[in-house]
């Protein structure tokens, strides 16, 4: 079976540009979750989707945005790069979001390495 | 908010020896918890979940303990092999209610020495 699979898998960009990053969950998943991961840390909570909805941000500014579609797919958007958004993007999937009900967990891609020039 | 806290950012073992990997959290009202492994450009490899309402769980050549008195869980792997090698994360989820990201530690850099 499928992982989860992210595209595209390297990006460059510079300073100001736009960028559009994709997901698409494990077969079944119903919930996408986003998280930046700089170098030598962990990743960092960006946002959570589940049923086309947003169920949790975590502190990031307005510029990070993000969508999910029909199919549980789901895009992140980032607008006015700046250097400091150079980062491994990952996003999870989970059955459910983690927290409702009965913890699920959430089983990433291998990111979008996003540089910023 | 939640704070995530490993207590060695590098641990070198010996092949075949066991490893113990810690960490710390600090919300007392997280109620469930996960290891990562992450390899050289890749992204999380779920290895072990736990629940608030358990304190030991094993998998394959995988124990995870939990300590909510002391706000610890540790990850011991058996008989260590040169593919454990590899970043591991504990990741916690609050119950705070809704549906939420983990939050995650910095990591404990695994080394296996043959």
């Amino acid at each position: 079976d499928a992982g989860v699979t992210q595209s595209p898998t390297h990006l460059i960009k510079t300073r100001g540009q736009q960028v559009t990053l994709r997901c698409s969950p494990i077969s079944g998943h119903k919930s996408v979750s986003w998280y930046q991961q700089v170098l030598g840390q962990g990743p960092q909570f960006i946002f959570q989707y589940y049923e086309k909805e947003e169920r949790g941000r975590g502190n990031f500014p307005d510029r990070f945005s993000a969508r999910q579609f029909p199919n549980y797919s789901s895009e992140l958007n980032v607008n006015a790069l700046l250097l400091g958004d150079s980062a491994l993007y990952l996003c999870a999937s989970s059955l459910i979001p983690t927290g409702d009900y009965s913890n699920q967990p959430q089983h990433f891609g291998d990111g979008t390495r996003l540089s910023i020039l | 908010g939640e704070n995530v806290g490993l207590h060695l950012p590098t641990l070198s073992v010996q092949e075949g020896d066991n490893s113990i990997i810690n960490c710390a959290y600090s919300n007392s009202a997280s109620d469930y918890f996960i290891w990562y492994k992450q390899e050289s450009g890749k992204g999380p490899q779920f290895i072990i979940d736990i629940r608030s309402n358990m304190d030991k769980r094993q998998g394959q050549r995988v124990t995870v303990l939990l300590n909510k008195t002391v706000k610890h869980l540790s990850l011991q792997i058996a008989a260590t092999q040169p593919g454990d090698s590899a970043v591991y994360f504990c990741a916690v989820k609050d119950s705070g209610g809704g549906a939420d990201g983990l939050t995650f530690g910095k990591g404990t850099h695994l080394i296996i020495q043959p």
